[in-house]
């Protein structure tokens, strides 16, 4: 069974280009999540989607975020305008219907600013 | 707010030796994740810790939880080389998200 995938794995933009990362969660997986690990700190949540609804938004850090799930299967976050501080590994997990359950981490998009 | 402090954040030791990680964690939590991560690699679940005093061990691994303290411990014993990674625990405290420390970077050192 394949694992959660993400692409790309690497991408280097300029200061207020924009990017879109996706990510695909292990079939049949409606819990989706995006977490973020900027240099030196914790990983930190982002959201959560269930199929193609977004349960908990509460980790977005502003507007220029923009998170969807169309068909409740692979997910993207696009970045407009991406600034410095944006920098940082992208992570996508996924996990079974229900709560609780664990959740499964793609190997993450490394995402660098200039 | 459920905030976790973790520590060391960088951990060297030698075969064979044996060592600790702390998971402190501020409010009350419904389980208790440790995992591993390989650079580049994706985070791979190693214990899962639901209620106060469970203890799981994998091979050289041992994982803790202590409700009462908010305190969770991954002791590592005997270490050998392949155990070099970064280790992160990680707490759910009444939602779906995972609440990260800042990950433990371990290296042994033959």
């Amino acid at each position: 069974e394949a694992g959660v995938t993400q692409f790309p794995s690497h991408s280097v933009i300029e200061k207020g280009q924009t990017v879109t990362l996706r990510c695909d969660p292990i079939s049949g997986h409606d819990n989706l999540y995006w977490y973020r690990r900027v240099m030196g700190k914790e990983i930190k949540f982002l959201l959560h989607f269930v199929k193609e609804s977004k349960q908990d938004e509460s980790g977005m850090p502003n507007n220029r975020f923009l998170a969807e799930r169309t068909g409740g299967t692979y997910s993207t976050l696009k970045v407009q305008p991406a600034e410095l501080e944006d920098s940082g590994v992208y992570f996508c997990a996924s996990s079974q219907a229900g709560r609780f359950n664990e959740q499964f981490f793609g190997p993450g998009t490394r995402l660098t600013v200039l | 707010e459920l905030k976790v402090e973790q520590n060391p954040l960088f951990l060297s030791m030698q075969e064979g030796k044996n060592y600790t990680i702390y998971c402190n964690y501020s409010t009350t939590s419904d389980r208790l994740y440790w995992y591993r991560q390989d650079p580049g690699k994706s985070l791979e679940s190693l214990f899962v810790l639901l209620s106060n005093g469970a203890v799981k061990q994998e091979g050289r691994l041992m994982a803790s939880l202590d409700t009462k303290a908010r305190l969770s411990t991954l002791h590592i014993t005997a270490a050998v080389h392949d155990l070099s990674a970064t280790y992160f625990c990680a707490f759910q405290g009444g939602s779906e998200k995972l609440v990260f420390g800042k990950g433990t970077k371990l290296t042994v050192n033959p």
